[in-house]
Formats: structure tokens, sequence, C-alpha cells
């Protein structure tokens, strides 16, 4: 099956840093989704991008599709923005899409 | 627009027992999955639900299985439970035939002891 990595798996920063998240992906897929998952567990939607670039505020996000990879960039970071960061593809479309596939996540940490 | 909801939150029981999950989508979805995360992992795929019948199936015992009903909400159900059930479940919906974002719910936090 496709494997999903996400690097790194932790990552310590400083208030107002920067970062960038990467997930790598084995084989071509139509669903490519960030989430944040908060302290109390929920999964966050931030970019459904299986293609392309997007931006929502302090976020961004591209995806390489060609090349099976997809960044998160984080400007000026918060510590609000703590938590695990998760890549998810899928390969399926139409009826059959809805299996999502995760990579380990990338554990965040904003000190003030 | 009510978002995707679960109940309960929080749950704990003993090894053997059955335990029933509920998740309501989100408005305007009729597809359900289930996922499960254990802790310090990603949430793995458990089954999918649409037009009330199981379409797809991630590799997990018969122990677990689910319904969904005509208002398109749905329930997990897990029999037997062994300790290592415990975890976070989770709920997702989204629109069959339509390419899009799956959306989550709080899930549900299972303690097995």
């Amino acid at each position: 099956g496709i494997q999903v990595e996400q690097s790194p798996p932790d990552l310590i920063l400083q208030e107002g840093a920067n970062s960038t998240l990467r997930c790598n992906f084995s084989d071509s897929v139509n669903n490519l989704q960030w989430f944040h998952q908060n302290p109390w567990g929920q999964l966050i939607n931030l970019f459904y991008i299986p293609s392309g670039t997007k931006q929502n505020g302090r976020l961004s996000a591209t995806t390489v599709a060609t090349e099976r990879y997809s960044l998160l960039y984080i400007s000026s970071s918060q510590t609000t923005d703590s938590g695990v960061y998760f890549c998810a593809v899928d390969r399926n479309y139409g009826g059959s899409q809805g299996n999502l596939i995760f990579g380990k996540g990338t554990k965040l940490s904003v000190k003030p | 627009d009510a978002g995707v909801t679960q109940s309960p939150t929080h749950l704990i029981k003993t090894r053997g027992q059955q335990v029933t999950l509920r998740c309501s989508p989100k408005s305007g979805h009729d597809t359900v999955s289930w996922y499960q995360q254990a802790l310090g992992q990603g949430p793995q795929f458990i089954f999918q639900y649409y037009e009330e019948e199981e379409r797809q199936r991630g590799n997990f015992p018969d122990r677990f299985s689910g319904h969904q009903f005509p208002n398109y909400s749905s329930e997990l159900n897990v029999n037997a439970l062994l300790l290592g059930d415990s975890a976070l479940y989770l709920c997702a919906s989204s629109l069959a035939w339509s390419p899009g974002e799956l959306f989550f719910g709080e899930g549900s936090r299972l303690t097995v002891l």
C-alpha cells in the first residue's frame, strides 16, 4: 500500500519563528489533507491540497504531485500552534474515496 | 452548520465487554468513515459506510462492526474488547462522488481495563 512519511518527527520552536513540515508519499494520490490535532484529540482541517499552493493566514501549503511531496509552512509561530500535524493521503476517487492513509505526524512545540 | 458530532466523548470498559460509539455526519454529507488512533500514532482506517452499507474496510477483525442509518448517522460496535482496543475512535464524514475533504469529529476515547 501507499506509504506516507513525515519529517521531522519532532520540532521545537521559539515563538515567532518560521518552520517547514514535509510529507512524502510513495504513489500518486487524489486527495491530500493537512490536519492539526489539538491536545483534546480533535483533527482540525488545515488544507485540502492534492496539488498546487494554498494560503490561510500564517499557514500555507504546497503539493508537488509529480514529485510526490507536500510542504506545510508555518510563519510567525505562536504557542497555540503547538500540537501534532498530520499529513494524510487517499489514492481513491469517486465512490471509493475516503480511506485516508496518515503519516506518523510531526509534533510541534512552540515555546514562549 | 453542525459539524461532525460523536458520542460518548469518554468511556471505560472491561475486557470482554462490548461497546457502541455513535457519529452524526456534517450537514449535507452522506458517507461516514471510522478511524482508530492509538496513543502516539496516526489514525488508522477501520471502515466506511455509504448508503447504509459497508463500502470499504481496513485491516481490522470482525469484532469491529458498524451500521449506517437512513439519516446517514453511524455506529461503531466493538465486541469482546481487548486491552489493545484502548484508543481514540474518530469519525469522519464526506460527500460521496464529490472530490473533497474529510471532516473529523472530536472522537470517543475508549479505555479498556
